[in-house]
């Protein structure tokens, strides 16, 4: 099974907020990502945590980390018709070369 | 714009073939990675470079094959093409190892 769980889609109306979950199960990791990837284009670096942090706020999104539950969400303020896209969480580990992706979350917002 | 640039965006060809996939990294970015997405795998890590060398592997096939120059560059080799290898193939950089990677708009690898 995927080491990094999300769930497949979500759908909110524009205006609302949107929150993305998704958990990983190495405890060991440093850094949280989480990647946005628009059709037809690669994946866009959204933003990231450091693993001794528990929130990070940048604009519109707000990252949470529970690490004891090895819980990371993302969430996004006022969400507009761009935020449709599917967006990738990822994690890695110190002394570890690769980063490992979750399955994509869509997101579909709704006029 | 990540910085990092892909080429060709789109790549047409037979099965039996083989086909080099090119990836400049971000400038001054010293690592260098490449992944495979399709639709039933998701994203795959392939492998890694770091100045020059080879530092990690990930689900990479013997037919398939990298590496990175001097000048930092690398390029992705795929030979013996089957139906399979029709993915988005994603060149990442990044600084050092371990840090947040940026990724290229892909290369579309369809195999007729």
């Amino acid at each position: 099974g995927e080491d990094v769980e999300q769930s497949l889609f979500l759908s909110v109306r524009e205006g609302d907020s949107s929150v993305i979950n998704c958990t990983y199960t190495d405890s060991s990791s440093t850094y949280l990502y989480w990647y946005k990837q628009e059709p037809g284009a690669g994946l866009q670096l959204l933003t990231y945590i450091f693993s001794n942090m528990d929130m990070k706020q940048d604009q519109r999104l707000t990252v949470l980390l529970n690490k004891k539950d090895k819980h990371l969400s993302l969430r996004i303020a006022d969400t507009q018709t761009g935020d449709s896209a599917i967006y990738f969480c990822a994690e890695s580990i110190e002394n570890n070369n690769d980063m490992r992706f979750g399955a994509g979350t869509r997101l579909t917002v709704k006029p | 714009d990540s910085g990092v640039t892909q080429t060709p965006k789109h790549l047409i060809t037979a099965t039996g073939q083989r086909v080099t996939l090119r990836c400049s990294p971000r400038s001054g970015d010293l690592s260098v990675y490449w992944y495979q997405q399709s639709l039933d795998q998701g994203l795959q890590f392939l492998i890694q470079y770091y100045n020059g060398e080879e530092r990690a592997k990930g689900n990479i096939l013997e037919r398939f094959s990298a590496q990175q120059f001097p000048d930092l560059h690398s390029e992705l080799n795929l030979s013996s093409l089957e139906l399979g290898d029709s993915a988005l193939y994603f060149c990442a950089s990044s600084e050092d190892v371990n840090q947040p990677q940026h990724f290229g708009d892909g290369t579309r690898l369809s195999i007729l």
